[in-house]
Formats: structure tokens, sequence, C-alpha cells
């Protein structure tokens, strides 16, 4: 069971250019969500998803697009990279959106954007 | 709205001391809490959590006690091990609808254990 699968692991963009972050989870979770990491900030919250065809925004969603065309899919798209989205990203999924649900993480992306 | 504030770090202890990290948080409605660690170049995970008010949560010997009278959930393990360094999030969930869906974190706590 792989669980939570965040590609590329690392990645270096130049400023302006366009990317997508990918995730995708095997657990068949309903709620999925994109975080950055950022040092001393914890995590905030970009977009989330709780079921296909449906997204909403986080606290941070300037510069992000996000679409969830599969219940396994939630992939995360910077339009034009800037120097402060330079961060770690994680993606998480969830069973369901009940307060006490565990919610499961991918390993991170690490990106700089130069 | 929601927040969480766990003590800042580093914290930095010898082998077989006793951890305390305090998290204090600020809740509508009716919270479920968590703790989260992050070990060196992984993802979080879930390391115990509690869903309603004097609920101890536990495991691999630590544990935390949803305190609400003081709106604490305070992190504790009698004896660390070097394999407890990572960092560790607080963390509280509400059921509110709409985005309060979403886990709102504290900003973390870098242990060290020290041989």
């Amino acid at each position: 069971n792989a669980g939570v699968t965040q590609t590329p692991k690392f990645q270096v963009l130049k400023t302006g250019q366009s990317m997508t972050l990918q995730c995708a989870q095997d657990m068949n979770h309903e709620y999925m969500s994109w975080y950055r990491q950022d040092p001393g900030m914890g995590l905030r919250l970009i977009h989330y998803s709780v079921g296909a065809g449906i997204t909403d925004q986080g606290e941070v969603p300037n510069g992000y697009n996000v679409s969830r065309s599969t219940t396994e899919d939630f992939p995360l798209r910077l339009l034009s990279a800037a120097p402060s989205q330079t961060s770690v990203y994680f993606c998480a999924s969830s069973y369901g959106t009940g307060s006490s649900t565990e919610a499961f993480f991918g390993q991170g992306t690490r990106l700089t954007v130069v | 709205g929601n927040s969480v504030t766990q003590m800042e770090g580093p914290v930095t202890l010898s082998e077989e001391a006793f951890l305390t990290i305090n998290c204090t948080y600020t809740a509508t409605g009716y919270p479920s809490l968590f703790w989260y660690v992050q070990y060196p170049g992984e993802g979080l995970q879930l390391l115990l959590k509690a869903t309603k008010a004097d609920d101890k949560g536990s495991n691999k010997g630590f544990e935390a006690t949803y305190r609400k009278e003081t709106t604490s959930f305070h992190l504790e393990k009698g004896s660390v091990q070097v394999s407890d360094s990572a960092v560790y999030f607080c963390a509280l969930r509400t059921n509110s609808g709409g985005s309060n869906y979403k886990l709102t974190f504290g900003k973390g706590t870098l242990l060290t254990v020290n041989p």
C-alpha cells in the first residue's frame, strides 16, 4: 500500500516558469489537500478537495491552481513561479472530513524558485 | 478562527531525559487535537490524537491529555531516545463545515536528542 505519493521530490524553477506537482493516493480517500511548509510558519493550507470535481481555496491560494478529476489524483499547478513560492509542499489525504479523522501525508516536494 | 500555539524550539535533550512540549489552542466549535511528527526528510505522521475532553492519546511512549479547561494538549514522554529526534507539530481540526475541515497547525518544535 503506497499511501500518498508525491512527485517530484525536488525541483528548481526559474522565476516565471510553470509546473505541476503531482499527488496520488491509493486509499480511496475523498478528502485531499495541499499544504506548504515554511520555516517558523508551520503548515498552511493552499487548496483542498472534498471529492472528485470539488475544490476550494485554503489560506494561501494565490499563485496556485488545482483540479480533481479523479478520486486518486490531486495535482497542484504553479502558474508563474515566484521566489516567494520557494517552500516544501505536502499533499495529504483522509477518508472523511470528520474532525477526528487522521490525515496521511506524502513525503513532500522541496521547491526552489530562483 | 482556529489557532494553535506551541512552544518555540529548538529543544535539545540528553537520552533518557523527560520531554514536555507545550501546546495551547483556540477554536470555534469542539476540536479534535493531534500531534504529528516529522522525521528528517519525511512527511508528517500522526503520533497521537484525542477527540474529547479528558481523553489521553498515547503512542510510542508519548502521551498527551485533552484539557478543555486550560485549552491545552501538552506532549510528554518520560524517557526520550535519539530516534525521537524530529519536528513535532500540534494541530487541531473542528467540524464546523467549509474550510474548517482543514487541520490548523502550530509552528512546530524541533527536538534533538543527544546520546
